[in-house]
């Protein structure tokens, strides 16, 4: 079962284009929504994040727009460079099973920017 | 900036043999977890461990797995008889018990043969 559904599996934009990646969700028990960006050869590193209360987070060029009612959220990058093409996760954490709660990562969309 | 860090970085080893990765948390976190990524695929949450106890595990980490926190630094995961599909990268994450950032080591590239 895919607890968190991500989309599109990969992206090409163009330097100074707004790169755009979707994700739905079903658990409504999810409470904390990170974006986590990858590089080949290295692990996870955490870029924006949001929590259910709020329906919009900006930082810098990367904003996340987050729709409760839909169960849905997404990570917009404005202004995109080369140097911003990596996979992207998006992933919910449930706390259901521990206090120290549980990530659950969408399957990663693969960005390419080009000069 | 602090960091996780994972060694080894690969490791080749035999089907049935015993594998053992090794990570150091952040030094002020309490929270630490195991999680893989099979190539291409999606990053899995394997274990959660905190005061000397596993808090949480998935439906992954079966009985051919298990955790320690074998002195006051380093964090193991251990598997005990390892199969051709524990192939995969092993990233070892902490966090501060009162923050919500979960930091991620560059990863443990398990091949098994």
């Amino acid at each position: 079962q895919q607890q968190v559904k991500q989309s599109p599996q990969s992206l090409i934009v163009q330097k100074g284009g707004i790169s755009i990646i979707n994700c739905a969700y079903e658990n409504t028990a999810f409470d904390y929504f990170p974006w986590y960006q990858q590089f080949p050869g290295k692990g996870p590193a955490l870029l924006i994040a949001i929590r259910p209360d709020v329906s919009e987070k900006k930082e810098g060029r990367f904003t996340i727009s987050f729709n409760k009612s839909a169960k849905q959220f997404s990570l917009h990058i404005m202004d995109s460079q080369p140097g911003d093409s990596a996979t992207y996760f998006c992933a919910a954490r449930d706390y259901r099973g521990s206090t120290l709660g549980r990530l659950y990562f969408g399957r990663g969309t693969q960005l390419t920017v080009w000069p | 900036e602090p960091e996780v860090t994972q060694t080894p970085s690969h490791q080749v080893t035999q089907m049935g043999q015993e594998v053992i990765l090794r990570c150091v948390p952040i030094s002020n976190h309490l929270y630490f977890y195991w999680y893989r990524q099979i190539l291409g695929q999606k990053v899995e949450f394997l274990v959660s461990f905190y005061n000397n106890e596993i808090s949480e595990k998935s439906e992954i980490f079966d009985d051919q797995f298990s955790v320690e926190r074998p002195d006051g630094s380093n964090f193991t995961l251990k598997i005990r008889s390892t199969k051709l599909e524990d192939s995969a990268m092993y990233f070892c994450a902490s966090r501060e018990s009162s923050g919500n950032t979960i930091y991620f080591g560059e990863g443990s590239w398990l091949t098994v043969v």
